[in-house]
């Protein structure tokens, strides 16, 4: 399968603990995006990262959320000391150039839950 | 703030017969839209894309129009099959706001046999 691929799927964790996503781009891809969507509501952009570097971190908020994407290896959302409004689906994206008039391939998202 | 904007939140038609999504926006810093479809427990798929020199791009089954003055633009799809029963985001890229991609709220269209 060449395309984005989230794990876990499901993760569920309780209150204060960390949860951590992750996300392989398709083969060629050095762009990555992380979206969030909460019940009912669209998708939100949260960071735009490329190897090694946070392009654009400006949906993300400012505590608790970090993401990274290596060198080596899947891009990583951490989100630390979750709350019950952590509960969402986070949807990762990849794109071969920056250039949004490129359309973004989506991995099928993590689903967070958060007792 | 909604700056992309599907006031339709679902919407229902007979198999064959033609749907019609649409979707308004407010920023004029928009140049380039595009349409995804999402079925449950799936990622979004990109459908159909337009720049905003453009006013008509088709695909196939699908058509995106674009009208700049009025701040519209609809997605048909004719004929319309029972496969093409899911979620339609519409999302348009701010030029003036790092290319981000601003989402809509999504149409859940489902196609009756």
């Amino acid at each position: 399968n060449a395309g984005v691929m989230q794990n876990p799927r499901h993760l569920v964790r309780r209150r204060g603990q960390e949860a951590r996503l992750r996300c392989s781009p398709m083969k060629g891809h050095s762009h990555v995006y992380w979206y969030r969507q909460l019940p009912e509501e669209g998708l939100k952009f949260m960071v735009y990262l490329q190897k090694e570097n946070i392009i654009d971190e400006s949906g993300m908020p400012k505590e608790r959320f970090s993401a990274e994407f290596p060198k080596e290896g899947p891009s990583i959302l951490r989100i630390q000391q979750v709350v019950r409004g952590d509960s969402a689906a986070y949807f990762c994206a990849s794109s071969r150039q920056g250039s949004l008039n490129q359309p973004q391939h989506f991995g099928d998202g993590t689903r967070l839950s958060i007792l | 703030d909604q700056q992309v904007k599907q006031n339709s939140p679902s919407l229902s038609v007979q198999e064959g017969r033609i749907s019609i999504l649409n979707c308004d926006y407010t920023n004029s810093m928009f140049d380039y839209f595009l349409w995804y479809k999402k079925y449950p427990a799936e990622g979004p798929t990109f459908l159909i894309s337009i720049s905003s020199i453009k006013d008509k791009n088709e695909d196939g089954r699908f058509t995106v129009f674009l009208n700049k003055s009025a701040k519209h633009l609809s997605l048909h799809i004719v004929p319309s099959q029972p496969g093409d029963s899911a979620v339609y985001f519409c999302a348009a890229v701010d030029a003036g706001n790092n290319r981000k991609l601003i989402w809509g709220l999504g149409t859940s269209l489902a196609v009756n046999p």
